[in-house]
C-alpha cells in the first residue's frame, strides 16, 4: 500500500519558525493535506495543496511541495505555544476518497 | 452545527465483551469514515460509507469488527468479542463529498482490559 512518513518529534523555541517534513510514495496523489491534532481532540484540517502546485501560503503557514521528490513540508512562522500539537500529513490518491495519513509529528514549543 | 458527535468519549471494558461505538455525522454530509489511532500503527482507515452504503471495508481488521449506517445521521462500529489489542482511539469523520475536507469527531478512547 501507499506510505506516508514523517519524523516523530520537533522542538522549537517560541517565535522561531517550525518546519515539519513529510515524504510519500503515491505518485498519483492529487491532494496533500496538513492536519493538526491537539491533546484529547480529533484532527483539524489546517491547509491543503493540489498536486500541480508547488507552494501555498496561508497567513503563518507555508506549504511546499516537491512532486518530483514526493516531499511535502509545512512551515509555521513565528511559532507560538498554542501551536504545540501533533501534525499529520495526508495524501489522497488519484480518483479515490481515501486519505493515507503519516505517523504524525509532535511539535513542542518551548518558551 | 455541533460538528461530528461521537459517544461514548471513553469506554473501559473487559476482554470478551461487546463494544459499540456511535457516531453522528454533520448534517448534509454524504460520506462517513471510521478511523483507528494507535501509537504503533498511527491513524488507519477502517471503513467508509457513501449515502449510508459501505464502500470500502478493506481496513477492518477482522471479523470481530463490524460497522453499520442505518440512516444518514447515525453509524455504529461494533467489536465482538473485544480484545486488549483493540485498545485505541476510534475516530469518526464526515465530509460533504468524497474529495472534500473531512471533519473529525473528538474520538472514543477504548480500553480493553
Amino acid at each position: 500500500g501507499e506510505d506516508v512518513e514523517q519524523s516523530l518529534f520537533l522542538s522549537v523555541r517560541e517565535g522561531d519558525s517550525s518546519v515539519i517534513n513529510c515524504t510519500y510514495t503515491d505518485s498519483s496523489s492529487t491532494y496533500l493535506y496538513w492536519y493538526k491534532q491537539e491533546p484529547g481532540a480529533g484532527l483539524q484540517l489546517l491547509t491543503y495543496i493540489f498536486s500541480n502546485m508547488d507552494m501555498k501560503q496561508d497567513q503563518r503557514l507555508t506549504v511546499l511541495l516537491n512532486k518530483k521528490d514526493k516531499h511535502l513540508s509545512l512551515r509555521i512562522a513565528d511559532t507560538q505555544t498554542g501551536d504545540s500539537a501533533i501534525y499529520f500529513c495526508a495524501e489522497r490518491g488519484g480518483g479515490g476518497n481515501k486519505l493515507t495519513f503519516g505517523t504524525g509529528t509532535q511539535l513542542k514549543v518551548e518558551l | 452545527d455541533a460538528g461530528v458527535i461521537q459517544s461514548p468519549r471513553h469506554e473501559v471494558t473487559e476482554m470478551g465483551q461487546e463494544v459499540t461505538l456511535r457516531c453522528k455525522p454533520i448534517s448534509g454530509h454524504d460520506y462517513l469514515f471510521w478511523y483507528r489511532q494507535t501509537m504503533m500503527r498511527g491513524l488507519e482507515l477502517l471503513i467508509y460509507f457513501n449515502n449510508n452504503v459501505p464502500i470500502d471495508d478493506s481496513g477492518m481488521p477482522e471479523d470481530r469488527f463490524s460497522a453499520k449506517m442505518p440512516n444518514a445521521s447515525f453509524s455504529t462500529l461494533k467489536i465482538q468479542p473485544s480484545e486488549p489489542r483493540d485498545s485505541a482511539v476510534y475516530f469518526c469523520a464526515s465530509s460533504v463529498s468524497g474529495g472534500d475536507e473531512q471533519f473529525f469527531g473528538p474520538g472514543t478512547r477504548l480500553t480493553v482490559l
